[in-house]
């Protein structure tokens, strides 16, 4: 069964600390693997998108990375700002093409306190 | 504003009402996608399409739900007889890049039903 899990389910850090979420998948075949912040009451942005062959990617103070064999990505925040405060989903597309199945996981919740 | 819109963004209906949403995406956007999303889950893929084609549908949107694109530019979900677990988010996305399918979501429309 295609499945996206995500560590922890919610987060409080104090402003300026860095963080690091988790996501584990048990996704086949795999397409690609994207992270997407979500802002209560907003749709989803995305923010990196990684396929099979990249092992990291870096979007301003977010920093994904993923190990496909593993099956294992993180996304690391730095310096946390109390605008991060948000849903951060983690997204894995199945099959040979991108659109043919998309599952996301559950979130994690994280807030930045000052 | 040039992003994905949704109308409306709020709806309150009785069970057994039809309810239409509209999703607008971004101009020129061949692929649109809709989602369901309820509280403190990841979305669930419903539908997408590729210009005014349906070419995928979930398990998850039952014979009440119906989408349409019939002109390869905004779509519409409606919903027949509405049922209380209806009562959701329901967002819409499009994409333009065939690669890297990079979903861009709209603000949600969200759905009670009483």
């Amino acid at each position: 069964k295609n499945q996206v899990e995500q560590s922890p389910q919610s987060l409080i850090i104090l402003e300026g600390k860095n963080c690091t979420l988790q996501c584990n998948y048990t996704v086949s075949p795999f397409s690609n693997l994207r992270w997407y912040k979500q802002d209560t009451g907003r749709g989803p942005v995305s923010l990196t998108i990684m396929t099979f062959s990249e092992n990291t990617k870096s979007n301003g103070r977010y920093t994904a990375t993923l190990d496909a064999d593993t099956k294992q990505s993180s996304l690391h925040i730095t310096a946390s700002q109390l605008s991060d405060s948000a849903s951060y989903i983690c997204v894995v597309s199945a099959g040979p093409t991108s659109y043919d199945k998309v599952i996301f996981g559950p979130g994690t919740s994280l807030s930045v306190i000052p | 504003d040039t992003g994905v819109s949704q109308n409306p963004r709020h709806k309150i209906t009785k069970r057994g009402q039809n309810v239409t949403f509209r999703c607008d995406p971004i101009s020129e956007h061949n692929r649109l996608y809709w989602y369901r999303q309820t509280l403190g889950q990841g979305p669930e893929f419903l539908t997408y399409f590729q210009n005014e084609a349906q070419l995928e549908k979930s398990r998850l949107l039952s014979d009440r739900f119906s989408a349409e694109r019939p002109k390869g530019s905004f779509s519409t979900l409606e919903i027949q007889r509405t049922e209380q677990g209806d009562s959701a988010m329901y967002l819409c996305a499009s994409s333009g890049d065939w690669q890297t399918d990079t979903q861009y979501f709209g603000p949600g429309t969200r759905l009670t039903v009483l």
